[in-house]
């Protein structure tokens, strides 16, 4: 992928934790970043969009932004049911196509 | 509330070719990008293609030879054809909705699991 993220990031209920997507100026220097939260078995969902928004029923919890050529996208509060896989996304413009990042396991 | 319906055969063989379809239940079929998108068991998400409404396409460079997207507006479908499958087109397929331009994918299908092997 060209879209680099950690393997893995953890923490303790109700802490925070922040994951990285970096990438370069052909996706995410000039493109929108949007985040997807995978649940064990199931299809991605949409967590941010246009680098920071939220879809109606995301809570503010989830935050998202973006600098240069990296994103990232926050979460407070955490929960045993934000275990998950998340996933940065955008288009790529060299390439001509969507991209996605190579995905962080969240642990609580 | 939208819903994405998705069918096709799970188990192929090396050298056939996939074929997919995604229904839409609820929301406009115009205005959006339909959009294939898989993961290899375990792995990452891999974009392969979107189509509007009016059949404009773009897909994955690294698969544009062998997929064919389409579309039908009266029944609010779309498809997936991935021909000369190997091993490694085995992934879960995931139909969504998006934006256009990779900007975001606001509903999914389930996914389909398509495995092949001889």
């Amino acid at each position: 992928s060209v879209l680099t993220q950690p393997p893995s990031v953890s923490a303790a209920p109700g802490q925070k934790v922040t994951i990285s997507c970096s990438g370069s100026s052909s996706n995410i220097g000039n493109n929108y970043v949007s985040w997807y939260q995978q649940l064990p078995g199931t299809a991605p969902k949409l967590l941010i969009f246009e680098n920071h928004k939220r879809p109606s029923g995301i809570p503010d919890r989830f935050s998202g932004s973006r600098s240069g050529t990296s994103a990232t996208l926050g979460i407070t509060g955490l929960q045993t049911g934000d275990e998950a896989d998340y996933y940065c996304g955008t288009w790529d413009g060299s390439l001509s196509a969507g991209v996605f990042g190579t995905g962080t396991t969240v642990t609580v | 509330q939208v819903q994405l319906h998705q069918w096709g055969a799970g188990l192929l063989k090396p050298s056939e070719t996939l074929s997919l379809t995604c229904a839409v239940y609820g929301g406009s079929f115009t205005g959006y990008y339909w959009s294939w998108i898989r993961q290899p068991p375990g792995k990452g998400l891999e974009w392969i293609g979107e189509i509007n409404h009016s059949g404009s396409t773009n897909s994955n460079p690294s698969l544009k030879s062998r997929v064919t997207t389409s579309v039908d507006t009266s029944k609010s479908q779309f498809s997936l054809r991935l021909t000369s499958l190997t091993a490694a087109d085995t992934a879960i397929y995931f139909c969504a909705r998006g934006r256009g331009g990779g900007e975001w994918w606001d509903y999914w299908g389930r996914g389909t699991l398509v495995t092949v092997s001889s």
